[in-house]
């Protein structure tokens, strides 16, 4: 299995421009967390699906961040308009009948 | 609310030499317990997990971990490191019931001297 596969690895943007970001679990997994990773503040988890339906978005930030999942083998994170604030490390993870987690490579977003 | 607490924010140790990295957990009930490693610039790995039954639970890389229930911890350890187990280490607690994510500590640094 090729794992968690995650694009782009790194992204690059300015300010107000919008980023999306891209995440395909492993084949066979019904949940997928997306996390994101600061050096203030750790890992978080800011949404996660089941199914392909959102279960629980608290973590979203703000409005300027939106998450889809529109087939059980594809998701994307959304930031409209980016800020510098979101520079950070964003994982995908998936999650079979087993209760652990698997996570992507990440991809690494700068705003500048 | 849950969390994790990761006192050692950096440790370093000789390579050979005995490791444990300590983890505590605030939580309602008994959660499920991970500790993953991540290196420079990859993705989380899961070391090892527990969800029951042994509290002293076996994980790849020689890793080990135990549960003490009355102290809320899991400490990771391992008898010998290696150079190429110089990483960031996170203790992550989960719910037994529901589909919520993981809560993270805020990790370990680990270096290692030769």
């Amino acid at each position: 299995d090729a794992g968690v596969i995650q694009s782009p690895r790194h992204e690059v943007t300015e300010m107000g421009q919008e980023v999306t970001l891209r995440c395909k679990p492993i084949s066979g997994h019904d949940y997928l967390f997306w996390y994101r990773q600061t050096m203030m503040r750790g890992l978080e988890l800011l949404i996660y699906f089941n199914n392909n339906v959102p279960i629980d978005d608290s973590g979203m930030p703000e409005d300027r961040f939106s998450a889809k999942m529109p087939n059980a083998s594809f998701s994307t994170l959304k930031i409209q308009p980016s800020e510098p604030r979101d520079s950070a490390v964003y994982f995908c993870a998936s999650r079979g009948q087993g209760r652990e987690q698997y996570f992507g490579p990440g991809t690494r977003l700068t705003v500048t | 609310a849950q969390s994790v607490t990761q006192p050692d924010i950096h440790i370093t140790v000789s390579e050979g030499a005995s490791l444990e990295l300590r983890c505590n957990y605030s939580y309602g009930a008994t959660p499920y317990l991970f500790w993953y490693v991540q290196s420079p610039g990859q993705g989380l790995q899961l070391l090892l997990k527990y969800f029951s039954g042994d509290t002293l639970v076996q994980g790849i890389k020689g890793f080990e971990a135990e549960f003490k229930r009355s102290q809320s911890s899991f400490n990771l350890r391992k008898p010998s490191v290696h150079w190429s187990d110089a990483a960031e280490y996170f203790c992550a607690v989960g719910p037994r019931g529901g589909a919520d994510g993981l809560t993270f500590g805020k990790g370990t640094h680990l270096i290692i001297q030769p």
